[in-house]
């Protein structure tokens, strides 16, 4: 079964560097990749989507991700941080219906932090 | 923004009470899903419906139900609310990828949900 893994449940950044946040899925390679941000005392809104069309997926607010197949990896990346980038953020892992318990599989989620 | 509302937003009652939460799309999507959220365990699946009266299980459908009547609105019932459902609930929609997987999940605005 498909599974996600984001390392780190908090990271916390000054406002202009850069932000690394980790995801890993479970090894057998999945169609689709998702990104998403919750802002506090909303739902989830999503970032970026990775669909096997490009390996470096570009997404909203200069957020981007890439996917690599050998690491099984697709690290969330912004060159600078901004204080509106405080969030908390989820990857996800697209299934197909029925397949699992979750049809999107998510992380448990990083709280971002970003300090002036 | 996609069109998905949640009615109440916010709602405490007290133990043994049954309560109804309610998501209403204007997408047309197929899929609905109703998630539930607690600090530590990130999204968790409660049950899902992929059609007009189709519904089916998540991860953690214990004490709960679901309906669907119509396309636009599906129903999460706490049969007999206790402490341990209180949360924040969220609702998705989506439609499946031609391969049968699930593509972007859009979410609601979420509720919270106080049982005391």
């Amino acid at each position: 079964a498909q599974s996600v893994t984001q390392l780190g449940s908090h990271v916390s950044v000054s406002e202009g560097a850069l932000v690394l946040l980790r995801c890993n899925y479970s090894s057998s390679v999945p169609p689709y990749l998702f990104w998403y941000v919750q802002y506090p005392n909303q739902g989830l809104q999503l970032l970026l989507k990775y669909t096997s069309a490009a390996t470096l997926v570009k997404g909203i607010n200069g957020f981007e991700a890439e996917f690599k197949k050998s690491e099984t990896s697709f690290h969330l990346t912004k060159p600078s941080a901004h204080m509106s980038d405080a969030a908390e953020y989820f990857c996800a892992v697209s299934v197909k219906l029925g397949g699992s318990q979750g049809n999107l599989i998510f992380g448990k989620g990083t709280k971002l932090s970003v300090k002036p | 923004d996609a069109g998905i509302t949640q009615s109440p937003r916010h709602k405490v009652t007290e133990t043994g009470t049954p309560v109804t939460l309610r998501c209403h799309q204007t997408e047309n999507h197929r899929y609905m899903y109703w998630y539930r959220q607690d600090p530590g365990h990130g999204l968790r699946l409660i049950h899902y419906s992929y059609g007009v009266k189709d519904t089916d299980k998540g991860e953690v459908s214990d004490g709960y139900s679901v309906s669907r009547s119509k396309t636009e609105d599906f129903l999460l019932t706490l049969e007999s609310a206790t402490s341990s459902q209180t949360s924040v609930y969220f609702c998705a929609i989506s439609e499946l990828t031609s391969g049968g997987f699930t593509d972007t999940q859009y979410f609601g605005p979420g509720t919270r949900l106080t049982v005391l």
